[in-house]
């Protein structure tokens, strides 16, 4: 299975600020016949359920704010939130599809102001 | 609208079953692998298992494997989960998940998600 770890656990941000998550897998998640990245985002409020936010590492989901991005490559991916909103409080997991089943998550970071 | 319904949660001993369902709607259901993906409370997401749209295609993550059933009743645009042999560990929020993929063989990632449904084992 691909272990797929998070950091940092959490992050204080203040408003109008960067926000920066890191995800890295245990084996490579880029398919080189397509040039694509296995790898989404996902965005959970307090009470909500998870919010898709970006898949194939950087292709961000209809409807996501472009403060929102994903970037990185083979097994180092980067989600950026470039100013921070209130909104954007939530735990942040990213997930890998290379190798499934099992589709593994990251252990999450929580984004607090 | 996509929009994801689970019902039959709820508070159950250990060594008990439960039924989940899902109710979909907004899409054609018949077309689209769906998903189980779950979260314990204090941890994070765990997929749980995948249906593929022909309904035999079936997989399951190792947690739960020989004990919870997923099924799907395209007529009733219903997906569920049925859970045997429920453990204290088993303990979460269940969310059903739309999966990706209209024609992939295995899951990819999920672009819609029920509001959950809680799921207590006592011990």
């Amino acid at each position: 299975d691909i272990v797929v770890t998070q950091s940092p656990d959490s992050l204080a941000v203040s408003l109008g600020e960067r926000a920066t998550i890191n995800c890295k897998s245990s084996q490579s998640v880029f398919y080189s016949s397509n040039n694509k990245n296995y790898l989404a985002w996902y965005q959970q409020k307090p009470g909500q359920p998870p919010k898709l936010l970006i898949y194939w590492a950087s292709t961000r989901e209809s409807g996501v704010p472009d403060r929102f991005s994903g970037s990185g490559s083979g097994t180092d991916f980067t989600l950026t939130i470039s100013s921070l909103q209130a909104e954007d409080v939530a735990v942040y997991y990213c997930q890998q599809f290379y190798i499934t089943p099992p589709l593994t998550f990251g252990g999450g970071t929580k984004v607090e102001i | 609208e996509v929009q994801l319904v689970e019902s039959g949660g709820g508070l159950v001993p250990a060594g008990g079953s439960l039924r989940l369902s899902c109710a979909a709607s907004g899409f054609p259901f018949r077309s689209y692998g769906m998903n189980w993906v779950r979260r314990a409370p204090g941890k994070g997401l765990e997929w749980v298992s995948y249906i593929h749209p022909n309904g035999i295609s079936i997989y399951y993550a190792d947690s739960v494997k020989g004990r919870f059933i997923i099924s799907r009743d395209d007529p009733k645009d219903s997906l569920y989960l049925q859970m045997n042999s429920l453990r204290a560990e088993d303990t979460a929020f269940y969310y059903c998940a739309r999966d990706s993929s209209l024609s992939g063989p295995r899951p990819t990632f999920f672009d819609y998600w029920g509001q959950g449904i809680l799921v207590t084992v006592s011990s």
